[in-house]
């Protein structure tokens, strides 16, 4: 099992670029979760899904999109990217809603934006 | 809306001393209380979790927390510091009303003292 992978691990985009970032997990999880991280500010969340084909919106949603066609992949686009979105992107999947089962987070995708 | 506090954004201790980090939340019902875990350059893992039932929780690597209601508290202890104790920790609450997601504290960056 390789769990919950981020691909790329590493990007710098220049103002106005766009880019997906790719979470993929093989525990066969219901739920998916992008968070960003940045310094002093902890983890927000930004989308999830509770299921193939579903999306909702967290904390911090404005500037992203996602989509959530196959149950192992959720991916994260920026359609504009903007300074303030340089950031560190964790994803995390779980097998049901959270208190219950436990979040595993992939290793994270550091954003940098000129 | 829910939250967590965590006082101090880094603490500092000498190996072997005892580790403290302080948790506090806000809940307007019973909540389910997270403390996770990030080392250098990896994605989070939790340590322990609240749910119902014995208020003193033992997680891995020998730490534990204890939920008192009272106080609003979720404290993470360790009696003993260890050099690989030196990381991010993160207190995060959920509840059984919105049990899809999870909100993170801001993180206390815990430094271990030779």
């Amino acid at each position: 099992n390789a769990g919950v992978t981020q691909t790329p691990k590493f990007r710098v985009l220049k103002t106005g670029q766009s880019m997906t970032l790719l979470c993929a997990q093989d525990m066969n999880h219901e739920y998916m979760y992008w968070y960003r991280q940045d310094p002093g500010m902890g983890l927000r969340l930004i989308h999830y899904s509770v299921g193939e084909g579903t999306t909702a919106k967290g904390e911090v949603p404005d500037g992203y999109n996602v989509s959530r066609l196959k149950k192992q992949n959720f991916l994260l686009g920026l359609e504009s990217a903007a300074p303030s979105q340089t950031s560190v992107y964790f994803c995390a999947s779980s097998y049901a809603s959270p208190p219950t089962y436990e979040q595993y987070f992939g290793p994270g995708t550091r954003l940098t934006v000129t | 809306a829910q939250s967590v506090t965590q006082l101090g954004s880094h603490v500092s201790v000498s190996e072997g001393a005892l580790v403290l980090l302080r948790c506090n939340y806000s809940s307007s019902v019973p909540p389910y209380l997270f403390w996770y875990v990030q080392y250098p350059n990896q994605g989070l893992q939790l340590l322990l979790k609240y749910t119902t039932g014995a208020t003193l929780v033992k997680g891995i690597n020998g730490f534990e927390a204890e939920f008192k209601k009272s106080e609003t508290s979720f404290h993470l202890t360790k009696p003993s510091a260890h050099m690989s104790d030196a990381a991010e920790y993160f207190c995060a609450v959920s509840d059984m009303n919105r049990d899809d997601k999870i909100i993170f504290g801001k993180g206390t960056r815990l430094h271990i003292l030779p």
